[in-house]
């Protein structure tokens, strides 16, 4: 089955500068990735998803990289504020979708 | 629209007895659903794939006799732990496939287990 390595486990980076979360996957029919962000106790929230037929997706300060010949996706953050404090867990999906360990990012003022 | 519910939000029960948690889609159809478990400071870890109709799929190390799906309808699936354990005490998270997609889940807001 899948298998969804993720990381850093904790990331702490200084208010203004870039975040970077790196992922890999294991099973080459996996075609979709998306990328969650999650507060204590609450359902998982997508910050952005991308499909395998394609390369990059940005969305204002948040983007996504895929690299599906060495299966690996990573998040990219810019300009971190603050409230991008969470813990982000990537994942992969062709039917059922498998989730990485979680990254814990705090962003210092 | 794709909105997922969960029912209880929260739960306390005692060792031994069984509960049982409901997933509704309430304004779309699931065929599927996805049970996940999620302990503290942990990622969520897929449980079960629940078919309407027939037979949920368990993954690897999930006992299905202690867990038993049910997915009657095409809008409610429901988990039910039995004979509950502390080491059964969790956040379980239900999830759905939108309409006319097998790309993004819909999550429910989730049900927190807790056994006493």
């Amino acid at each position: 089955g899948e298998n969804v390595e993720q990381h850093p486990s904790t990331l702490s980076v200084q208010e203004g500068d870039s975040a970077v979360i790196k992922c890999t996957y294991s099973d080459s029919a996996s075609n979709y990735f998306p990328w969650y962000k999650q507060e204590l106790g609450k359902r998982p929230q997508l910050i952005i998803d991308i499909r395998s037929n394609v390369g990059e997706k940005k969305d204002q300060r948040i983007a996504v990289t895929l690299n599906k010949t060495a299966k690996h996706f990573s998040l990219h953050i810019t300009e971190t504020q603050p409230e991008d404090s969470a813990v982000y867990f990537c994942a992969a999906s062709m039917y059922d979708m498998r989730f990485g360990a979680g990254t814990r990012l705090t962003v210092k003022p | 629209g794709a909105v997922v519910s969960q029912h209880p939000s929260w739960v306390i029960c005692k060792s031994g007895t069984s509960v049982k948690i409901e997933c509704r889609s309430l304004d779309f159809q699931a065929t599927t659903m996805f049970w996940y478990r999620q302990f503290p400071k942990q990622s969520l870890m897929l449980m079960a794939t629940s078919n309407e109709g027939s037979k949920a799929t368990y993954e690897q190390g999930v006992e299905k006799d202690k867990f038993l799906i049910n997915h009657a309808s095409l809008t409610l699936s429901t988990l039910t732990v039995t004979s509950a354990h502390p080491e059964d005490s969790s956040f379980y998270i239900c999830s759905a496939p939108g309409a006319g997609t097998t790309y993004e889940q819909y999550f429910g807001p989730g049900t927190r287990l807790t056994v006493t």
